[in-house]
C-alpha cells in the first residue's frame, strides 16, 4: 500500500461548482498535511497546510483533515476557469521529508 | 524576495553523460530540498540541505548527488544517466529547519535522457 494516495483523474466541473480533492494516507505519524497547486510547466505552489484534524478555510479554499480515518480533503468554492490545475496533497514529518500524491488533474468548463 | 530560479529549464543528455541543475534560492533561506517529478506523478523526494550538509535523504541511488554553497545556490548532479532518470527536477528552499510547509518551489530543471 502506497502512503499517499490519490486519484489521478482528470475532474471535469462547471465553473461555478464546489470542487472536492480526496486523499488518503496510511501512515498516521504524518505532522502536517497540505494542499499544492501546479500549473503546467511550473512548480507546485503551497496552498493551504493544516496539522491538526479539522478544518482550515483560505478565502475559497478549505481544508479538512480526518485523522482517524487517514483522509484529507480540499474543496473550492465558486469555482474559477483559472482554478484548472493539477492539485497534489502532501504529508510530511517535522525535519523530515514532503510525501506528494500523484496529483488530480482539474478542469474547470466556462 | 526573487524566489526560486531554476537552471536550465530543459536540458537533453545522453544515457551514461553526467548532468548538473542549478538552483538559487531566496535569501536566508538555509534549507533547500530536490524532488524529481516523472511524467503523471507526484513529486518524489531526493534529498535535502540544511547549512551546506546533507540532512535527509529519499530511496534514490548515490549516483544522484547535490552540494549547497553559502550563497543560497545549490546543485544537484546525476552520475551514470539512465532512461528512467528523465523527469522534471524540482527544487524547494525554506528559511528555517522544523517547518516543512514553508516550501517555495522553482519551476523546475526537465531533463530528458536518450
Amino acid at each position: 500500500q502506497k502512503e499517499v494516495e490519490q486519484d489521478p483523474g482528470p475532474l471535469s466541473v462547471p465553473e461555478g461548482a464546489i470542487v472536492s480533492l480526496n486523499c488518503t494516507y496510511s501512515n498516521s505519524a504524518f505532522q502536517y498535511f497540505m494542499w499544492y497547486r501546479q500549473y503546467s510547466r511550473k512548480g507546485p505552489e503551497l496552498l493551504m497546510y493544516t496539522y491538526s484534524s479539522g478544518n482550515k478555510e483560505d478565502g475559497r479554499f478549505t481544508a479538512q483533515v480526518d485523522k482517524s480515518s487517514k483522509y484529507i480533503s480540499l474543496f473550492i468554492r465558486d469555482s474559477q476557469p483559472s482554478d484548472s490545475a493539477t492539485y497534489l496533497c502532501a504529508m510530511g514529518y517535522r525535519d523530515d521529508k514532503i510525501i506528494f500524491g500523484k496529483g488530480t488533474r482539474l478542469h474547470i468548463l466556462p | 524576495e526573487t524566489g526560486v530560479t531554476q537552471s536550465p529549464t530543459h536540458l537533453i543528455k545522453t544515457r551514461g553523460q553526467q548532468v548538473t541543475l542549478r538552483c538559487s534560492s531566496q535569501s536566508g533561506h538555509n534549507t533547500v530540498s530536490w524532488y524529481q517529478q516523472a511524467l503523471g506523478q507526484g513529486p518524489q523526494f531526493i534529498f535535502q540541505y540544511y547549512r551546506e550538509e546533507e540532512n535527509g535523504r529519499g530511496n534514490f541511488p548515490p549516483r544522484f548527488s547535490g552540494l549547497q554553497f553559502p550563497n543560497y545556490s545549490s546543485e544537484l548532479n546525476v552520475n551514470a544517466l539512465e532512461l528512467d532518470d528523465s523527469a522534471l527536477y524540482l527544487c524547494a528552499s525554506r528559511r528555517d529547519r522544523g517547518l516543512n510547509y514553508g516550501y517555495t518551489f522553482g519551476s523546475g530543471t526537465r531533463l530528458t535522457v536518450v
